[in-house]
């Protein structure tokens, strides 16, 4: 039974560049979320796709979207990377969308902006 | 605005101890309460939902003051392996399904032998 796979595990950028991340949610589970991760913080939630449909969003800029796959799979795309970016991301599933139901997480891509 | 504010430690705690975290929350329109650990540098994973009841697992015990708006972790006979960051999480639903995590900044807890 597959967990939540993210990859790279690691990317470095320069600023201005563009990112895209991406998961693979847990076998059985149909909503992805992701989130931010800064060092000694804890994560902040970005956005949460179900139905192939961002439902939710976080306090992040239009920098920051995402795609979610007919397989349920999902990418994160960031646009005009700023050294703030630089950050742990982590992408979480769950089975339906509904808060009573955990999150899983993946095991992140630390990402470096230099 | 959102927010779940807990103690960040360190707790420094004799193996064989009892310890006790405990974690506020601004929004009572809160749905669903969960306690995460996060070891350095790898992902959080869920240690256990919280329920109004009150629930238990093991060694762990969580309890929910919806009134007073916190929750609360308890380790008994704590374990070297528990040395980590606990994250207390909060769960909100604005009616077309849930907000996203609010997570803690967290609490940094060292089990010393």
């Amino acid at each position: 039974d597959a967990g939540v796979t993210q990859s790279p595990t690691h990317l470095i950028k320069t600023r201005g560049q563009q990112v895209t991340l991406r998961c693979s949610p847990k076998s059985g589970h149909d909503t992805v979320s992701w989130y931010q991760q800064a060092l000694g913080q804890g994560p902040q939630f970005i956005f949460q796709y179900y139905e192939e449909e961002e439902r939710q969003r976080g306090n992040f800029p239009d920098r920051f979207s995402g795609h979610q796959f007919p397989n349920y799979s999902s990418e994160l795309n960031v646009n005009a990377l700023l050294l703030g970016d630089s950050a742990l991301y982590l992408c979480a599933s769950s089975d339906g969308p509904n808060s009573n139901q955990p999150q899983h997480f993946g095991d992140g891509t630390r990402l470096s902006i230099l | 605005r959102k927010e779940v504010e807990q103690d960040p430690g360190p707790f420094n705690v004799p193996e064989g101890a009892t310890v006790a975290f405990n974690c506020t929350y601004s929004n009572s329109a809160s749905q669903s309460f969960f306690w995460y650990r996060q070891d350095c540098r790898k992902e959080p994973k869920l240690l256990m939902s919280v329920y109004s009841s009150g629930n238990e697992d093991g060694r762990f015990t969580a309890q929910l003051n919806r009134a007073s708006q916190y929750i609360s972790l308890l380790i008994r006979d704590s374990k070297l392996s528990d040395s980590a960051t606990y994250l207390c999480v909060v769960n909100e639903d604005s009616g077309g399904g849930a907000d996203g995590l609010t997570f803690g900044k967290g609490t940094h807890l060292i089990i010393q032998p």
